[in-house]
């Protein structure tokens, strides 16, 4: 088995500020993508990155930029924080199974609040 | 382009009772897999069902989900609730159209109540 590991679980910003969510997989998948988790919303794809150095733009990846410098890691920025913001950032990874992505499997989140 | 739909945000159900999630979708697509998902409290998702096969039951941890394409539906069910279970269920489907292709419902709060 693997794990998907994010840091930090919680994160607390200020308006306006750039804030960056760091995630690792060790399961060697080429597939990793970040979502956002909103009460009631589902989750919201934001970027998405099929292997080293690629990057691919989900629904809601307005306002937030991503870096895959590596096979096992992918990093979700957020350009300039929202007052009042609160939500989950989940990332997730997966095989690709050539006729669909397979299983995801995800990390347990990053918390951000922005005072 | 594709949608899960999951009507209940919010279900409470006493312990030892059947609890009934439902889960519909759309898709044009012909090869698709579907999903529940649980999250625990503070804890990642996790797969609880897979499933791409038309009209079989498939079964995890005491849940269970039967494909109905003619319907497009896959409700997730357990016989009896347990208190454990209290969670958040996403339903979501893989259409094989490429990387982008998972499509989650906004997901059914489940509390189990003694």
């Amino acid at each position: 088995g693997g794990i998907i590991t994010q840091t930090p679980k919680f994160l607390i910003g200020q308006e306006g500020q750039k804030l960056t969510l760091k995630c690792q997989q060790n399961f060697n998948h080429d597939t990793m993508y970040w979502y956002r988790q909103d009460s009631g919303k589902g989750l919201r794809l934001i970027y998405y990155s099929i292997t080293e150095n690629d990057l691919q733009k989900g629904d809601l990846s307005e306002g937030y930029d991503a870096s895959r410098e590596k096979k096992s890691s992918f990093s979700l920025t957020v350009t300039s924080a929202q007052k009042n913001e609160m939500a989950v950032f989940l990332c997730a990874s997966s095989i690709w199974g050539g006729g669909g992505a397979e299983t995801l499997y995800f990390g347990s989140g990053t918390r951000l609040t922005v005072l | 382009g594709d949608s899960v739909t999951q009507t209940e945000g919010l279900v409470t159900v006493t312990e030892g009772l059947p609890v009934k999630l439902n889960c519909t979708y759309q898709t044009t697509y012909l090869t698709i897999a579907f999903f529940w998902y649980v999250q625990y409290l503070n804890e990642a998702p996790q797969v609880l069902l897979k499933s791409s096969t038309d009209n079989k039951r498939t079964e995890h941890q005491g849940f269970h989900a039967t494909l109905h394409k003619s319907s497009s539906s896959f409700h997730l069910q357990k016989s009896s609730a347990q208190l454990s279970d209290s969670a958040l269920y996403y339903c979501a489907l893989s259409d094989g159209s490429g990387y982008q292709n998972f499509y989650f419902g906004k997901g059914t709060s489940l509390t189990v109540i003694p």
